[in-house]
């Protein structure tokens, strides 16, 4: 099975400045149609987790544009432009390219 | 509006069997895959299998060979995981989530989770 590894497992940010976490493939999340099947997910403190990126670098319906998704292959990074106080939760990427699909192990982030 | 509508808590013996169930819209049933994903309490996210509801076509992480079963019930577009010989490491909150397998566009929608507890 495919390997996800996040970093950092914790991020203490400040608000309104930027956050970054990566996430690390064992293969290449590439497919032949040229989309990096990789998603972002947050889970805020006692909810579902909820899409945020979808194929790498799609921003999912209604996600703010402070969020960006960036990277191809292996190598992949979820940027927060200017962090508030809502975006504490835990964020999991996840690859999707196989099944079965398989989710970082997260990174907490927190204020 | 997208409504995924899960079961009641479950507290289990080991040993013993329990069924989730992620009741979806008619769309959503005959449009979506549905999969389901469980998170033990304070752990991360695990995927655990998925089923195209139309199809009748399900698949699940070897992990979980042999005591996991997805099925469809299409008089009620409901989906449910049957999962037997509990012990305490199923005890989790089991998630449904849906995809769009013609056009992905990840796991757009998410249940509200089923706790379930094995104890003795």
């Amino acid at each position: 099975d495919l390997v996800m590894t996040q970093s950092p497992v914790s991020l203490p940010v400040t608000p309104g400045e930027p956050a970054s976490i990566s996430c690390r493939s064992s293969r290449s999340l590439l497919h032949g149609r040229g989309d990096n099947y990789l998603d972002w997910y947050l889970q805020k403190p006692g909810q579902s987790p909820q899409l945020l990126i979808f194929l790498g670098s799609n921003r999912a319906s209604g996600v703010p544009d402070r969020f960006t998704g960036s990277g191809s292959g292996t190598h992949f990074t979820l940027t927060i432009d200017k962090v508030e106080a809502g975006d504490v939760g835990v964020y999991y990427c996840m690859q999707a390219l196989q099944t079965p699909n398989i989710f970082g192990q997260g990174t907490k982030l927190e204020i | 509006q997208v409504h995924l509508v899960q079961s009641q808590a479950e507290v289990k013996k080991p040993g013993s069997s329990v069924r989730v169930s992620c009741k979806t819209s008619e769309v959503t049933f005959k449009t979506y895959t549905l999969n389901w994903v469980r998170q033990a309490p304070g752990q991360g996210l695990e995927w655990m299998g998925r089923i195209v509801p139309t199809l009748n076509d399900a698949r699940h992480d070897r992990k979980f060979e042999g005591r996991l079963a997805i099925f469809a019930d299409t008089s009620t577009y409901t989906i449910h995981m049957d999962l037997s010989g509990l012990t305490s490491e199923d005890s989790a909150t089991y998630f449904c989530a849906r995809t769009n397998p013609t056009s992905y566009g990840g796991y757009d929608y998410w249940g509200p989770g089923t706790v379930v507890t094995v104890s003795s």
